[in-house]
């Protein structure tokens, strides 16, 4: 069974540029996380859908980001206009049931670098 | 504050020796803790979930949890190469979606 996927694994950016970053989950998985590691912080909860509505956005920074997920499938991350602070590792996870952030299984993260 | 503290280290150890980590939390209601394993440019692995106090044993892995300290631990026995990651602490409360994570220890098993 695959993991849950992320695109792309790094992408370089010029400030004010726009990137999409892509989460496919694991089939079958109604519960997608976004979370984001920025350099010497710790990871830090994004938002969270159910399905394709959005359960809890509370951890996203700023209007700049954009998060959806089409027919509670695979998800995206927009970024507009990026900004410098924006660079990190952008983690998604998926898990089967609510209630069970616990046992999230995690991809292997999209690095991001804004220049 | 952080909500979650955790000694980034690094940690180096000879092979076989016991290696103990841990993590100090300030929120009460944090009722659900995880310790995940991440290997260089990958995502995080769940290594083990513990529920409220207690000890939690998988073969080489404990896991312990002390709430009235708000302290948690995890030692590794018969520490191997193949140990050598960053061990993240995560923990959460009852109903709540978001994991609240430590900044991880990098862990280095010297043969």
């Amino acid at each position: 069974e695959a993991g849950v996927t992320q695109f792309p694994s790094h992408s370089v950016i010029e400030k004010g540029q726009t990137v999409t970053l892509r989460c496919d989950p694991i089939s079958g998985h109604d519960n997608l996380y976004w979370y984001r590691r920025v350099m010497g912080k710790e990871i830090k909860f994004l938002l969270h859908f159910v399905k394709e509505s959005k359960q809890d956005e509370s951890g996203m920074p700023n209007n700049r980001f954009l998060a959806e997920r089409t027919g509670g499938t695979y998800s995206t991350l927009k970024v507009q206009p990026a900004e410098l602070e924006d660079s990190g590792v952008y983690f998604c996870a998926s898990s089967p049931e609510w209630g069970l952030s616990t046992e999230a299984f995690f991809g292997q993260g999209t690095r991001l670098t804004v220049v | 504050q952080k909500e979650v503290e955790q000694d980034p280290g690094p940690l180096s150890v000879p092979e076989g020796a016991i290696v103990s980590l841990n993590c100090t939390y300030s929120n009460s209601a944090f009722q659900y803790f995880m310790w995940y394993r991440q290997y260089s440019r990958k995502g995080p692995e769940l290594l083990m979930y513990t529920y409220s106090s207690g000890n939690k044993e998988d073969g080489r892995f404990t896991a312990q949890v002390d709430k009235s300290s708000k302290y948690i631990s995890l030692f590794i026995r018969d520490s191997q190469p193949s140990d050598s990651a960053t061990y993240l602490c995560a923990m959460t409360d009852f109903g709540n979606e978001k994991l609240t994570f430590g900044t991880g220890t990098r862990l280095t098993i010297i043969p």
